[in-house]
């Protein structure tokens, strides 16, 4: 079974826009971690915003904000006032911390985002 | 520039040939990790390192492929007698371990491999 799941391929937004990008996942360990990475053309994995599953606030970082539901399993991703830099692949990931003690991620298929001007 | 660096961006081999590929992480940090990376899909893990322990494997990681990382700094990847499914890219991340939480990981710019 897929522990993250993108299940959009490609999405299209307006400059100055804001934008949701999904992510639900799967996993039975009470503690784990969830992180959103950008990655341009370039190919660089950039970090942008991570939320732990105790963490009672949803976690915001500038124009980022992660909308956690635990009961439903789902960490989207929302971007507010889309810029033409945005444009780029997003991937959801995910550290489960009992079975996982080197904390590597899984990640999704990820989301293509393209700005519009 | 302290981020994680690597070295080559780019390879292109001939099938059967050894390639090496270089990490160097974020000099505090003590985790290391590869990732390969195929077109169109997420990265997936292959092996990670604490300090110069290599502590975990993925089933990804063959025979062929070796990894090291002497003295708990730069890390060295290597791949024997390439095979064409071994082009992809090859990610580097680098974290550090702490009490707090959090536990990013910040990623080199990649690797790229292709195998003729």
């Amino acid at each position: 079974a897929q522990k993250i799941t993108q299940t959009q391929p490609g999405m299209f937004v307006q400059e100055k826009e804001a934008v949701t990008l999904d992510c639900t996942y799967d996993t039975s360990d009470p503690s784990y971690g969830l992180f959103w990475y950008k990655q341009p053309s370039s190919g660089e994995m950039i970090f942008l915003i991570y939320q732990g599953s105790y963490d009672q606030q949803n976690a915001t970082e500038g124009r980022y904000s992660l909308n956690f539901q635990k009961a439903r399993k789902s960490a989207n991703l929302v971007i507010s006032a889309s810029q033409l830099g945005d444009s780029a692949m997003y991937f959801c990931a995910m550290r489960e911390v009992r079975n996982n003690a080197g904390n590597m991620l899984t990640f999704g298929g990820g989301t293509r985002l393209m700005v519009k001007p | 520039d302290t981020g994680v660096s690597q070295d080559p961006r780019h390879k292109i081999t001939k099938r059967g040939q050894n390639v090496t590929f270089r990490c160097d992480p974020i000099s505090e940090h003590n985790r290391l990790y590869w990732y390969r990376q195929t077109l169109g899909q997420g990265p997936e893990f292959l092996t990670y390192f604490q300090n110069e322990a290599q502590l975990e494997k993925s089933r990804l990681l063959s025979d062929r492929f070796s990894a090291e990382r002497p003295k708990g700094s730069f890390s060295t990847l290597e791949i024997q007698r390439t095979e064409q499914g071994d082009s992809a890219m090859y990610l580097c991340a680098s974290s550090l371990a702490r009490a707090s939480g959090g536990y990013e990981q910040f990623f080199g710019p990649g690797t790229r491999l292709t195998v003729l």
